[in-house]
């Protein structure tokens, strides 16, 4: 079975610290992507990766950065977190070549900024 | 502009009818894929059934099936006989690219509620 694995189920940091969110997937996946999930607005894709050290802006990656120097991990950066970034932060990592492929998700890190 | 869009927030449906989910897309590739998914109150992402831009046939998953209409990009997610375990919310996914590289987003969700 695919294990796609976020480092941490729930997380509190406050207002201006640098956050770290990790993702390990354990099936060589080529791709891998963070989403935010928010009511109302449903995912939102903020940065992919295609290849190590290879990485492309979604569409939200205002206040992010990520970090890709091994295949199968991928990490979300908060540089300077503020209460807008309180989300459920989703990983998912897909097999790159073929196409029809699915996206498989991890379990989610709640991100509470107070 | 929004890729996916999922203009039902909230629907009912009644145990053992059929219910559709609309999913629109937007996209100038001619190659791409759209998926739906399924997250329940736990909050686990289920994928349920895959179309690929080229294929002739709509998919079929069981009880899932996808009404693909190229011309409208439109990808309606049909649910035969609802069952109240279908009650969840539902997203419509998009891939865009090819071969390694892949652009994956997602649509604001339907909330399916299932009454008995």
């Amino acid at each position: 079975d695919v294990k796609v694995t976020q480092s941490s189920r729930y997380l509190v940091k406050r207002t201006g610290e640098k956050v770290f969110l990790e993702c390990v997937q354990d099936m060589d996946h080529e791709n891998m992507f963070w989403y935010r999930q928010d009511p109302g607005l449903g995912l939102r894709l903020i940065y992919f990766s295609y290849d190590v050290k290879m990485k492309e802006k979604g569409d939200i990656p205002e206040g992010y950065s990520v970090s890709r120097e091994k295949k199968e991990r991928f990490s979300l950066i908060l540089e300077s977190a503020s209460t807008n970034q309180t989300s459920m932060y989703l990983c998912a990592s897909s097999f790159g070549p073929r196409d029809s492929t699915e996206a498989f998700f991890g379990q989610g890190t709640r991100l509470t900024v107070v | 502009a929004q890729k996916i869009t999922q203009t039902q927030p909230g629907m009912f449906v009644q145990e053992k009818e059929a219910v559709t989910l609309d999913c629109t897309y937007d996209t100038s590739d001619q190659s791409y894929g759209l998926f739906w998914y399924k997250q329940p109150s736990s909050g686990e992402m289920i994928f349920l059934i895959y179309q690929g831009s080229y294929d002739e046939q709509n998919a079929t998953e069981g009880r899932y099936s996808l009404n693909f209409q190229k011309a409208r990009k439109s990808a309606n997610l049909v649910i035969s006989a609802s069952q109240l375990g279908d009650s969840a919310m539902y997203f419509c996914a998009m891939r865009e690219g090819l071969g390694g590289y892949q652009k994956v987003t997602f649509g604001t969700g339907t909330k399916l509620q299932v009454i008995p």
